[in-house]
């Protein structure tokens, strides 16, 4: 167990709805980064947020989108789904809101669009 | 933009050989990381290299950072079939994202 904890682990849904899925990062740590595992794009960084703040953002679609509440849990809401976002999403924590030395990976969530 | 590549993408070797992994990165970067993915399951961190000249060793591991020819390699050595999985490696440089490579599919064949 990482530490970082990440549900649901499985979700099937279908075109054209929405999910979220929610993350709670390692024991303080404030830094909340959220990646996006495909077989056709690899390991693509989404966004991240520290300590309730975005704080960088990468390849993230405008139908996704994120927070990071007080508590430091965040959440991923990805709304008009397509086939296409069947993907892993991995959240990771780390302390600090630079690169850390240790970037932990939650367990990850898969997502399967019909 | 960082650019990661790893190569090769695939990897099929036999018990008790000895092989290197090579990860290139395109600009600058702060630190090197080398991640473990078992099929289906998440990213289990093996080292972070920091420095030029950085060597990591743990168990059958061992990870060197080369700066200058912005070059990192994780070696294999006497592999067993417990090593079969896919390593990541991934740079990144100060405030910026975490950018990984496309992975390496190591598949030990007893």
């Amino acid at each position: 167990d990482s530490g970082v904890t990440q549900t649901p682990k499985h979700l099937i849904t279908a075109t054209g709805q929405r999910v979220t899925l929610r993350c709670s990062p390692r024991s303080g740590d404030l830094s909340v980064y959220w990646y996006q595992q495909s077989l056709d794009q690899g390991l693509q960084f989404l966004i991240q947020y520290y300590n309730g703040e975005e704080r960088a953002k990468g390849n993230i679609l405008e139908r996704f989108s994120a927070q990071q509440f007080p508590d430091l849990h965040s959440e991923l809401n990805l709304s008009s789904l397509e086939l296409g976002d069947s993907a892993l999403y991995f959240c990771a924590s780390s302390e600090g809101q630079y690169l850390p030395n240790v970037l932990t990976f939650g367990a990850g969530s898969r997502l399967t669009v019909l | 933009e960082l650019k990661v590549e790893q190569n090769p993408l695939f990897l099929s070797m036999q018990e008790g050989k000895n092989y290197t992994i090579y990860c290139n990165y395109s600009t600058t970067s702060d630190r090197l990381y080398w991640y473990r993915q078992d099929p289906g399951k998440s990213l289990e961190s093996l080292f972070v290299l920091l420095s030029n000249g950085a060597v990591k060793q743990e168990g059958r591991l061992m990870a060197s950072l080369d700066t200058k020819a912005r070059l990192s390699t994780l070696h294999i050595t006497a592999a067993v079939h417990d090593l079969s999985a896919t390593y990541f490696c991934a740079g990144g440089f100060g405030n910026e994202k975490l950018t990984f490579g496309t992975g390496t599919r190591l598949t030990i064949i007893p």
